[in-house]
């Protein structure tokens, strides 16, 4: 079965430090990895993809994101955090063999502080 | 990308009673789906809304307490049947295109709690 891991349920950065938020994907196939953001109080937000290609993929706000095939990981990072990247983050799997499915991870919440 | 809107944003329901929940999308879609988070907490999806039959169900969802409505390209319901306070939670609502690697986008959500 496909599934993405989000090992931690917290990150705490001061703000200006970069950021990594981790994932790790299990997917038999070419995986599409997706990650997407929560304010409070609000729907998700897509940020960024990875379908093939270039290993660093950039996307909205700033935020960037690592595939790495021989680690089985879709890292999110900014190299200069906002108080107002403090959310939810999700990452996300396509099922390759099957669009209908996507999973998703636990989530990790990012609070960047003053 | 297209623009999901969701109503109600916010209900308050007594038990026993059901709540209908709008999602219209801005542009067709091909897939619809339906998700149900606790605050803080990941997505569960409920189904898959099925334009013109019914929908597909993930385990633990029936039919009978999540009737969903797709009658085309756009519009979607999903209703919560007979309500009881642990139905509280967030719904969300959202649309795909069918190339794989289409990612999905979500509407706001609807904030249900049931007393």
């Amino acid at each position: 079965a496909q599934s993405v891991a989000q090992p931690e349920d917290q990150v705490n950065v001061a703000e200006g430090n970069p950021l990594t938020v981790k994932c790790t994907y299990s997917v038999s196939g070419n995986p599409y990895l997706f990650w997407y953001v929560q304010y409070p109080n609000r729907g998700l937000q897509f940020l960024l993809k990875y379908i093939t290609g270039d290993n660093l993929v950039k996307g909205s706000y700033g935020f960037e994101a690592e595939f790495n095939k021989s680690q089985t990981s879709f890292h999110l990072k900014k190299p200069s955090a906002l108080v107002s990247d403090s959310a939810l983050y999700f990452c996300a799997v396509r099922d390759p063999y099957n669009f209908n499915k996507f999973y998703f991870g636990s989530g990790t919440k990012l609070n960047v502080k003053p | 990308s297209a623009v999901i809107s969701q109503k109600p944003s916010r209900d308050i329901c007594q038990r026993g009673t059901s709540l209908t929940i709008q999602c219209q999308v801005d542009s067709q879609v091909t897939m619809m789906f339906w998700y149900r988070q606790q605050p803080g907490q990941s997505l569960t999806l409920i189904a898959t809304a099925n334009q013109g039959s019914e929908a597909t169900y993930e385990s633990g969802f029936v039919i009978d307490k999540f009737p969903i409505s797709r009658p085309n390209l756009t519009f979607s319901t999903l209703t919560v049947s007979n309500m009881s306070p642990e139905d509280s939670s967030i719904y969300l609502c959202s649309g795909c295109r069918d190339r794989e690697f289409d990612e999905q986008f979500f509407g706001p959500g609807t904030r249900l709690t049931v007393l």
